[in-house]
């Protein structure tokens, strides 16, 4: 079983729209979730980080953390063609230093 | 101010050699990783680092070797290239607080290597 697991995608969502991004992790003792966007050819750029259960938001952006379920997601409103990326889930495990990614999950917003 | 650097940008190799790829950090971050992204794929770690002298092993660390002689540099030494090792390099840094209640984070701009 991977570590971090992400929805295969692609995920198309109509401009507007909510687009939804879920994440599992098999490690229990994880403590700290990130979100990170990625543009084609350009390096993961972080855009959420969460560490207590329940939701956390900026912007357009909404992270929810359960840890009892062990996965996170994020939650995208309003959904513009900018967001058109593929957004990455990482995981801080317990053990100190080890930032593990999902496999990312490509959005493609369609006007 | 600078983030994170990398060099070289781009670099190809011939089967059997070896470079180094650079990072140097200027924002005093205790916590930097060695990352490679394959096409379509998400981020493996090679190795990471949790402050100078301190190194560690990724997912993926065969083929590689790291040093971490000052908090600024992390560099990422490939010894006996193969084209298994073709791939975009990403360099990261960190800072975490002991109860993870926050951190800053940025990525440098990657290197992109092809072995043939």
């Amino acid at each position: 079983q991977k570590e971090v697991e992400q929805n295969s995608g692609p995920l198309s969502v109509p401009e507007g729209a909510i687009a939804s991004l879920n994440c599992t992790y098999s490690d229990r003792g994880s403590q700290s979730f990130f979100w990170y966007r990625q543009y084609s050819g350009k390096s993961p750029e972080l855009i959420m980080f969460i560490y207590s259960n329940g939701d956390k938001e900026d912007g357009r952006f909404t992270a929810q953390l359960n840890k009892a379920s062990q996965y996170v997601s994020l939650l995208i409103r309003d959904s513009q063609p900018s967001d058109s990326a593929t957004y990455l889930c990482a995981v801080f495990p317990d053990s100190w230093g080890k930032l593990q990614f999902g496999a990312g999950t490509q959005v493609v917003v369609t006007p | 101010n600078a983030g994170v650097t990398q060099t070289p940008k781009f670099r190809i190799l011939k089967i059997g050699q070896s470079m180094t790829l650079q990072c140097t950090q200027d924002m005093n971050h205790n916590y930097m990783y060695w990352y490679r992204q394959d096409p379509g794929m998400g981020l493996k770690l090679i190795y990471y680092s949790v402050g100078a002298g301190i190194t560690d092993k990724g997912e993926v660390p065969n083929g590689y070797n790291v040093s971490r002689s000052t908090t600024e540099d992390f560099p990422l030494r490939l010894e006996l290239a193969a084209p298994s090792q073709t791939s975009v390099y990403f360099c990261a840094s960190m800072t975490v607080t002991i109860f993870r209640d926050y951190n800053e984070q940025f990525f440098g701009p990657g290197t992109r290597l092809t072995v043939l």
